[in-house]
């Protein structure tokens, strides 16, 4: 089975530069996926990263080390817009992603 | 990027009745839907795999007689909540590829909320 592990919640300040680590522990691995979802909202994609290291995309940037288990999306001079749920998702020998719990931002002034 | 749309976008029904969920791919032809479930602060669940011309895959767990899938053509599937009760009330979103392809395309999702 899958086991994909995030954190619960998170909170920063407007400007700042936050980190969102996601652990993974899965029987195979072909990639792994962030998405942002507002409350409400159906979750839009942010990156794909198949391959070990940083891939920058705007503000945000998504990190993958296939050999720990481990990626973290990191997210530069915040803004309030940025409160939202950041879903972690793994995907294993296809091409459906199974999802972590959501690490929930919250981003104040 | 790819569109896909959900109708209605939120429905409230009475216990025991069905709903009818619409999944639409807008801009490009679907072989695969794929149907989930997501409780409030919970992760998105998959529920099924909907393959148009033939029988979803349903996840272990979900009642394949409960949750009726239909995906008649490239660019639609539908999902039918029978003889709904509380406990079925959720978020419920679709997602959809152009093909055999990494990126899926979520809908806006369907609140529903059984009475």
């Amino acid at each position: 089975g899958q086991n994909i592990d995030q954190p619960t919640e998170m909170t920063a300040t407007e400007g700042a530069i936050v980190q969102i680590n996601c652990t993974y522990q899965t029987s195979g691995f072909n990639g792994l996926f962030w998405y942002q979802q507002h409350a409400g909202e159906a979750p839009t994609f942010l990156s794909y990263n198949v391959l070990d290291g940083l891939e920058e995309k705007g503000r945000f940037s998504s990190f993958l080390s296939r050999s720990k288990g481990y990626s973290y999306l990191l997210l530069k001079e915040l803004q309030m817009k940025d409160s939202a749920s950041y879903l972690c998702a793994v995907t294993v020998g296809g091409y459906i992603p199974t999802f972590g719990r959501g690490t929930s931002l919250i981003v104040h002034p | 990027g790819a569109v896909v749309s959900q109708h209605p976008s939120w429905v409230i029904c009475k216990s025991g009745t069905s709903v009818k969920i619409e999944c639409r791919s807008l801009d490009f032809q679907a072989t695969t839907m794929f149907w989930y479930r997501q409780f409030p602060k919970q992760s998105l669940m998959l529920m099924a795999t909907s393959n148009e011309g033939s029988k979803a895959t349903y996840e272990q767990g979900v009642e394949k007689d409960k949750f009726l899938i239909n995906h008649a053509s490239l660019t639609l599937s539908t999902l039918t909540v029978t003889s709904a009760h509380p406990e079925d009330s959720s978020f419920y979103i679709c997602s959809a590829g152009p093909g055999i392809h990494y990126e899926q395309y979520f809908g806006p999702g369907t609140r529903l909320t059984v009475t």
